[in-house]
């Protein structure tokens, strides 16, 4: 599956550092989305990009920072990170028509902030 | 509001028995229902979708699902497990009332399938 890749796939960082996380979609699709995995809780979703606009921001805390500056390029930019974010950070992406909303799902960024 | 409930949190198989996992979901508008797979350390894999056609739906590794309206449920099945197929199971609705523009995916809780040798 290499519809959606995600850089890097593993990633460990201090509460101090700022780091990003780069999805890249080569789907042509125009919707793109961060989703955020923990042990035992379901996927939260925490941004969603339409046609490079934001058009949700799920309550996420402003330490998580979203940056779409095409369709095809989304980042998720960290700075002052708790250890309570460490997770699997998922990327996907949609074509947009307002017909077809199947989302197709990068492999991840596993983070583990200490 | 859309909800989906994954009914089983663990399903324990045998090799060659047949695969239920089930999911009820709650929905105002005529949903979009999907199943995906994650394997370990992996991303969401598609295994299929409903979107009002056929009720039963027909995926991939010999998976499917019967989109049932009248019990409001979406139970995946597959007539014989591999060992391959052990992984953790999501069933998603698709939010068609968002108003953002975008389709929201309400994703249930997931069931971890375990195929025994």
């Amino acid at each position: 599956e290499t519809g959606v890749t995600q850089t890097p796939r593993h990633l460990v960082m201090g509460m101090t550092n700022k780091k990003s996380l780069k999805c890249e979609q080569h789907l042509g699709h125009n919707a793109m989305y961060w989703y955020k995995q923990s042990a035992k809780k379901p996927l939260e979703l925490m941004f969603v990009y339409n046609f490079k606009e934001q058009t949700e921001n799920n309550s996420v805390p402003s330490r998580f920072s979203p940056e779409c500056p095409n369709s095809s390029h989304l980042f998720l930019h960290l700075h002052t990170l708790q250890p309570e974010d460490s997770a699997l950070y998922l990327c996907a992406s949609s074509l947009w028509t307002g017909g077809d909303e199947t989302q197709y799902f990068g492999p991840g960024t596993r983070l583990l902030v200490l | 509001a859309q909800s989906v409930t994954q009914l089983d949190s663990h399903v324990s198989v045998s090799e060659g028995t047949p695969v239920l996992l089930r999911c009820n979901y709650s929905s105002s508008y005529s949903p979009s229902l999907f199943w995906y797979v994650q394997h370990p350390n992996k991303g969401l894999q598609l295994l299929l979708k409903y979107t009002s056609a056929a009720t039963l739906v027909k995926g991939i590794n010999g998976f499917e699902a019967e989109f049932k309206k009248s019990e409001t449920s979406f139970h995946l099945t597959k007539p014989s497990a591999h060992m391959s197929d052990a992984a953790e199971y999501f069933c998603v609705v698709s939010d068609r009332g968002s108003t953002s523009g975008t389709y929201k995916y309400i994703f249930g809780t997931g069931t971890r399938l375990k195929v025994l040798a």
